[in-house]
């Protein structure tokens, strides 16, 4: 398993402005996940975070809006720039954990739920 | 890319009575198929997987089977408690795909 700590949990943003969310692993993993869940809906993949390299990102999402950054194994932020009412959502880090004869579980982090006014 | 559909949206059963959330999952290559439950107000968890050279898997009331064939999985839940009130997801990954490809929920209301 993994413990992720993420901060902040919650914010409330005014529109135009940008927020960054950090995510905290107490292990090292390759890759770490950052998903959107907008209210009452199901978790859509932003961007694959790699240590070393530029962030992989899915369709709809660009790296001007959603910058990341991956500076080592543990850590990761996302940021949510030029912030908008549609950006109103909660944003959650996951990692998968590899064990013996183990695909992989996803693990997630409480997630941050930004509000934006 | 994969696409996974999820039904139904929601469902309402009595205590101790089964229910059943159906997923169907449209890349062939896909291998691993987990299912998270997701409280109100927490982070999705997982409760049971299955990967495809499995047909069936139970983890006391909670089973889940795979029809690769068929391309589609599902969740069993027995003897339902109101606990087990909460949103369900499915997903999928494989193939060349790293990715979870997620279902779009099903909120289970176990009513007393």
């Amino acid at each position: 398993s993994a413990v992720i700590s993420q901060k902040p949990s919650r914010d409330i943003c005014q529109r135009g402005t940008s927020l960054t969310i950090q995510c905290q692993v107490d292990s090292q993993v390759t890759m770490m996940f950052w998903y959107r869940q907008q209210p009452g809906q199901s978790l859509t993949l932003i961007a694959t975070a790699n240590q070393g390299s530029e962030a992989t990102y899915e369709s709809g999402f660009v790296i001007d809006k959603f910058p990341i950054s991956r500076p080592n194994l543990t850590f990761s932020t996302l940021t949510v720039s030029n912030m908008s009412p549609e950006d109103s959502s909660i944003y959650l880090c996951s990692v998968e954990t590899r064990g013996a004869g183990n695909t992989g579980e996803l693990f997630f982090g409480e997630g941050s739920r930004l509000t934006v006014l | 890319g994969e696409n996974v559909e999820q039904h139904p949206s929601t469902l309402s059963v009595q205590e101790g009575d089964s229910a059943v959330i159906k997923c169907t999952y449209s890349d062939s290559a896909s291998n691993y198929f987990p299912w998270y439950k997701q409280e109100l107000g927490k982070r999705p968890q997982l409760i049971i997987d299955i990967r495809s050279n499995v047909g069936e898997k139970k983890d006391q009331r909670i089973a889940v089977t795979l029809n690769k064939t068929a391309k589609h999985f599902s969740l069993h839940i027995t003897e339902t408690q109101p606990e087990d009130s909460a949103v369900y997801f499915c997903a999928a990954k494989g193939g060349s795909n790293y990715k979870l490809t997620f279902g779009k929920g099903t909120l289970l209301t176990v009513n007393p």
